[in-house]
């Protein structure tokens, strides 16, 4: 299986400020159709996971161009600029190039 | 807009046996493989098992921690697919989220918690 590893686990931030969330897989995450198919997801309390970003850097409808992602083959980034109070919670990266599909461990944002 | 919906979580006693379904609408259900995912309390996301379309054959795969005990099925008449989950253990104490192909629409979740 492939294994997604998140950093950092935890990441206080302050209000405006930007966050940025890295996840790196051990293998390539380039499928056979020449799409990397890496998402991010965020978690509030709660509540059930929503997809912010597919596909290395495609925000999905509704999700503000303050969310952005960027990255290649094994190395992905998430930013998230001029963070508000409602960014809290936890992001996960998963890919679904490979199957089974799999998760990084999840990253908690915080107001600090 | 697409939509997932879990339900027929509950409490369930240790050996026991429990049925979930999902029910998907505003999407051609029977295109899509449906994959089932759990998160354990105050624990990430752990991928369970997924079924894929008819057309693509409908075969079957599921995680090791639930090979043997799981069986998914799907019923493209009702937009349903179900998580059949056998000798429950209190580790699978956890939501059950179903996902469609892709993993771009998630359900809400159902609940399912194994303790005596």
């Amino acid at each position: 299986d492939v294994v997604l590893t998140q950093t950092p686990l935890s990441s206080p931030v302050t209000l405006g400020q930007t966050a940025s969330i890295s996840c790196r897989s051990r293998q390539s995450l380039v499928h056979s159709d020449g799409n990397t198919y890496l998402s991010w997801l965020h978690q509030r309390p709660g509540q059930p996971p929503r997809v912010l970003i597919y596909k290395v850097s495609d925000r999905f409808s509704g999700v503000p161009d303050r969310f952005s992602g960027s990255g290649a083959v094994t190395d992905f980034t998430l930013k998230i600029n001029r963070v508000e109070a409602e960014d809290v919670g936890i992001y996960y990266c998963m890919q679904t190039t490979q199957f089974p599909y799999t998760f990084g461990q999840g990253t908690k944002l915080e107001i600090q | 807009e697409v939509q997932l919906v879990e339900s027929g979580g509950g409490l369930v006693q240790p050996g026991g046996s429990l049925k979930v379904s999902c029910a998907g609408s505003q999407f051609m259900f029977s295109d899509f493989a449906i994959h089932w995912v759990r998160q354990a309390p105050g624990k990430g996301l752990e991928w369970v098992g997924r079924i894929r379309s008819m057309p693509n054959g409908g075969s079957k795969a599921y995680a090791a921690s639930v090979r043997g005990r799981f069986t998914i099925s799907r019923d493209d008449s009702k937009n349903t697919t179900y998580l059949q989950m056998n000798s429950l253990k209190t580790d699978d104490t956890a939501v059950y989220y179903c996902t469609r192909q892709g993993g771009d629409y998630w359900g809400q979740g159902t609940r399912v918690t194994v303790s005596s």
